[in-house]
This record gives structure tokens, C-alpha cells and sequence, in this order.
């Protein structure tokens, strides 16, 4: 086990509602970074939180959006969802250096109908 | 653009045999690549890391070697065993040093 958390585990939406993700770091990772894992398909990147300011983002759009707490851990949110976010959602955390390997948590699965 | 790819989507071994799983990369600058085991429902759990500065690297029962002048690497896994079955991902950094690019996969499916 890593020490990364998610919560939920499982969440239904339906189409046009908002939801919210959570994420919790390793002790002592103080980047947490976020992907969107469709079925049958590796990771992609979402974004990356340090220090509380998004340090890097994917090909998402502006509905997916982020914080991260001083506490490091890290919520991912999703605004007017559609059938496609419906996927994997994966939080990762790292330290301090740059290209550091990244820990991933359990994954929330998302259903969106 | 950047891109890790897979060139086995599903590898299916007898129990005990060795177990090679391959992985091309097209950035010539990357410098750092992860492989990554995900079991069905888990996040992806780390099993080894390489840096451009090295060919092979070793772990328990793991082995990747990485090749920079055809951009590709391999994991390695010896006596290879039922709880090994899953779906291995090999992952890097591209010109960023913060976002990792994953391939798309390789079930590796473990033969009693």
C-alpha cells in the first residue's frame, strides 16, 4: 500500500451534475497529481498540485478543476458531467525533486448516466 | 508529439517461465520511465524505475533494461507467478517534469 487515500470508492452521477473527488498524500509527498483513466486505457493527466497552486495541467477542459489544502491533500472537481468522464480517477502523490515517481491511490470509480 | 507505446497488448506465460514485457518510446529526451503493475480495481502500484543514465536495474524478481538508441525498454520478470497477472503500464515524463505519459497497457495473464 502507498499511503495515498480516495474518497469515494464508487460514485453514480447523472449527466449535468457536479461532483467532487478527494485525495489524501503520502506522508511526506507534498505534490498530488490527478489522471482520468477510461476502460482498458492507461492514465492521463489531469493536473498537478503543489503548494496549493496547480503546477501543470493535461488536455482537460476548464470543468475539471482542482485545490489542494495546506495539509497537502487535494480535491478534484467536475462540473457539468457527460457520459464520457465516466472512468477511473486516480490521485498520485510525490515530493519535492522534479520527475519524481508518483504513487498512485485506489482510484475513485466514476458512473456517470 | 510524445507517446509510449506497448507492442503486446495481452502475454500469457506458464507459471515459472520468465516473463518480458516491452515498451517503445518516442521522446528522445526522456530521461526517467516507471513500470507500473495495476491490478483489476487498484491504482497502478509502482515496481521499477530507471533513469536515462543507466541500462538495467534490477529489483526482486524484476529486471528493465533500457535501450536510449532505439528508444525501448523492458521489464524482466523471473519464475513468474499467478499473483503477477495484471495489466503493466510503462510510464515517463515527457518534455514536462511533471506530467507522466502512460502507455497503453499489456495484460500479462499467468498459466497455472
Amino acid at each position: 500500500e502507498t499511503g495515498v487515500t480516495q474518497s469515494p470508492t464508487h460514485l453514480i452521477k447523472t449527466r449535468g451534475q457536479q461532483v467532487t473527488l478527494r485525495c489524501s498524500s503520502q506522508s511526506g509527498h507534498n505534490t498530488v497529481s490527478w489522471y482520468q483513466q477510461a476502460l482498458g486505457q492507461g492514465p492521463q493527466f489531469i493536473f498537478q498540485y503543489y503548494r496549493e497552486e496547480e503546477n501543470g495541467r493535461g488536455n482537460f477542459p476548464p470543468r475539471f478543476s482542482g485545490l489542494q489544502f495546506p495539509n497537502y491533500s487535494s480535491e478534484l472537481n467536475v462540473n457539468a458531467l457527460e457520459l464520457d468522464d465516466s472512468a477511473l480517477y486516480l490521485c498520485a502523490s510525490s515530493g519535492l525533486e522534479a520527475k519524481e515517481t508518483q504513487y498512485f491511490g485506489p482510484g475513485t470509480r466514476l458512473l456517470v448516466l | 508529439g510524445e507517446s509510449v507505446g506497448l507492442h503486446l497488448p495481452t502475454l500469457s506465460v506458464q507459471e515459472g517461465d520468465n516473463s518480458i514485457i516491452n515498451c517503445a518510446y518516442s521522446n528522445s529526451a526522456s530521461d526517467y520511465f516507471i513500470w507500473y503493475k495495476q491490478e483489476s480495481g487498484k491504482g497502478p502500484q509502482f515496481i521499477i524505475d530507471i533513469r536515462s543514465n543507466m541500462d538495467k536495474r534490477q529489483g526482486q524478481r524484476v529486471t528493465v533494461l533500457l535501450n536510449k538508441t532505439v528508444k525501448h525498454l523492458s521489464l524482466q520478470i523471473a519464475a513468474t507467478q499467478p499473483g503477477d497477472s495484471a495489466v503493466y503500464f510503462c510510464a515517463e515524463y515527457g518534455d514536462s517534469s511533471y506530467k507522466l505519459i502512460f502507455g497503453s497497457g499489456t495484460r500479462l495473464l499467468v498459466r497455472p
